[in-house]
């Protein structure tokens, strides 16, 4: 009954570096989400995908790169980081998508990311 | 622009009372409303939804209210606890690309 799993937990990049967080969900749901959770900010859409193949922008997509070659798989890839990415990263997922879509979203834990 | 706005202040409430958050949106029709709490270190977690046509839905210690002519949601917990502290977070969906959220109220039941 895992849900919604993110790795890693936490992460410290140099400025400049890459990688990507993994964020993989067991439901079989067609929409999943990337957000970022800064304070005083709350939450803010960074990427989405509809279904396997299919990746859209959010409201803060620069910097960040997605793609979604499987239904369960949804990797958020930092090109070159930069400090003011240094943020609380959660992937969601929810069944049904599209804009009246009232699904509740499934939230992993969260990746803890500082960049130096 | 759209805006969804949460007491950002704690608010702080004597355990066995009622706790009302508020949710106020503006520039949004949505045909529904979400309600989740986060624990510190975790995920948020999907607690009710509301549907536009929908005056009131209850789940246990639970009420939500949703006034569209108010663009308004309140929130609920009664008879609190302190496990219920907590930060609460209400979301719209203002289009295609998903939910957009308020920053949260921060909850803190005292014993």
């Amino acid at each position: 009954n895992a849900g919604v799993t993110q790795t890693p937990k936490f992460q410290v990049l140099k400025t400049g570096q890459s990688m990507t967080l993994q964020c993989a969900q067991d439901m079989n749901h067609e929409y999943m989400s990337w957000y970022r959770q800064d304070p005083g900010m709350g939450l803010r859409l960074i990427h989405y995908s509809v279904g396997a193949g299919i990746t859209d922008q959010g409201e803060v997509p620069n910097g960040y790169n997605v793609s979604r070659s499987t239904t369960e798989d949804f990797p958020l890839r930092l090109l070159s980081a930069a400090p003011s990415q240094t943020s609380v990263y959660f992937c969601a997922s929810s069944q049904g998508q599209g804009e009246n879509s009232n699904q509740p979203q499934h939230f992993g834990d969260g990746t803890r990311l500082s960049i130096l | 622009s759209q805006k969804i706005e949460q007491n950002s202040e704690a608010l702080n409430i004597q355990e066995g009372k009622t706790a009302t958050l508020t949710c106020n949106y503006t520039n949004y029709s949505p045909a529904y409303l979400q309600w989740y709490r986060q624990d510190p270190g975790r995920g948020p977690v999907f607690l009710l939804l509301i549907r536009e046509n929908e005056k009131e839905k209850r789940k246990e210690r639970l009420k939500v209210t949703f006034d569209t002519t108010l663009k308004q949601s309140l929130f609920h917990i009664t008879a609190s606890q302190p496990a219920d502290s907590a930060t609460y977070l209400c979301a719209l969906r203002g289009g295609a690309d998903g939910l957009t959220f308020g920053k949260g109220t921060h909850l803190i039941i005292q014993p």
